[in-house]
């Protein structure tokens, strides 16, 4: 059965820290891997996206994640966040329907 | 870009009655758009998805009847909360991805708030 599991429910960190969001997928057959941000009082937003070639995707406002396939994985980076990524952040996974996991709030301390 | 178009953003409806919500590519033709469902601190559902001209595939436990969804064009989906009770409020989100290379992504609208009184 298609899943993606969210470990991290809540992260705190102060500014200019390191992020690291974990996502890992259990899906059959080729996968696409995606991360979506939600802002405050905004919409879904895609970070980036992974559909196949260079296993480390960079996405917008300096977000990365590197897909491994052995892991099953696709973590979300940033090496220095800051307080406007404040926002809850979802990995998706899936080919023609997509399947989301729990997500992760992020407040980042000014 | 792809832009969808999700309207009305929040609904109040008395139980019992019906409310529709429309979702809408403006800029891009799509075969297939996906109802979600995002209930608070948990994570997107997805409750069917919407095929042009045919009938919605219905994810497992959503009630087909209480959630009508009609996809009568390529650029508009509908979907219909019918007899809602209070425990139907929820912020509802559709999606879309261009009938084209799957590289251009998913795109979601700005959601609905539903409340139920």
């Amino acid at each position: 059965a298609q899943s993606v599991s969210q470990h991290n429910h809540h992260v705190i960190l102060s500014e200019a820290a390191s992020l690291e969001l974990g996502c890992n997928y259990s899906y059959g057959g080729t996968v696409n891997l995606f991360w979506y941000v939600q802002y405050p009082g905004q919409h879904l937003q895609l970070l980036l996206k992974y559909f196949s070639g260079d296993p480390l995707v960079k996405g917008i406002k300096g977000f990365e994640a590197e897909f491994i396939k052995s892991k099953f994985s696709f973590n979300l980076r940033k090496p220095s966040v800051q307080w406007s990524d404040t926002a809850e952040y979802f990995c998706a996974a899936g080919a023609t329907t997509l399947f989301f996991g729990t997500g992760t709030r992020l407040t980042v301390i000014p | 870009g792809a832009v969808v178009s999700q309207h009305p953003s929040r609904v109040i409806c008395k139980s019992g009655t019906s409310v529709k919500i429309e979702c809408r590519s403006l800029d891009f033709q799509a075969t297939t758009m996906f109802w979600y469902r995002q209930f608070p601190k948990k994570s997107l559902m997805l409750m069917a998805t919407s095929n042009e001209g045919s009938k919605a595939t219905y994810e497992q436990g959503v009630e087909k009847d209480k959630f009508l969804i009609n996809h009568a064009s390529l650029t508009l989906s509908t979907l219909t909360v019918t007899s809602a009770h209070p425990e139907d409020s929820s912020f509802y989100i559709c999606s879309a991805h261009p009938d084209g290379p799957p590289n251009y992504g998913y795109t979601f609208g700005s959601g609905t708030r539903l409340t139920v009184v």
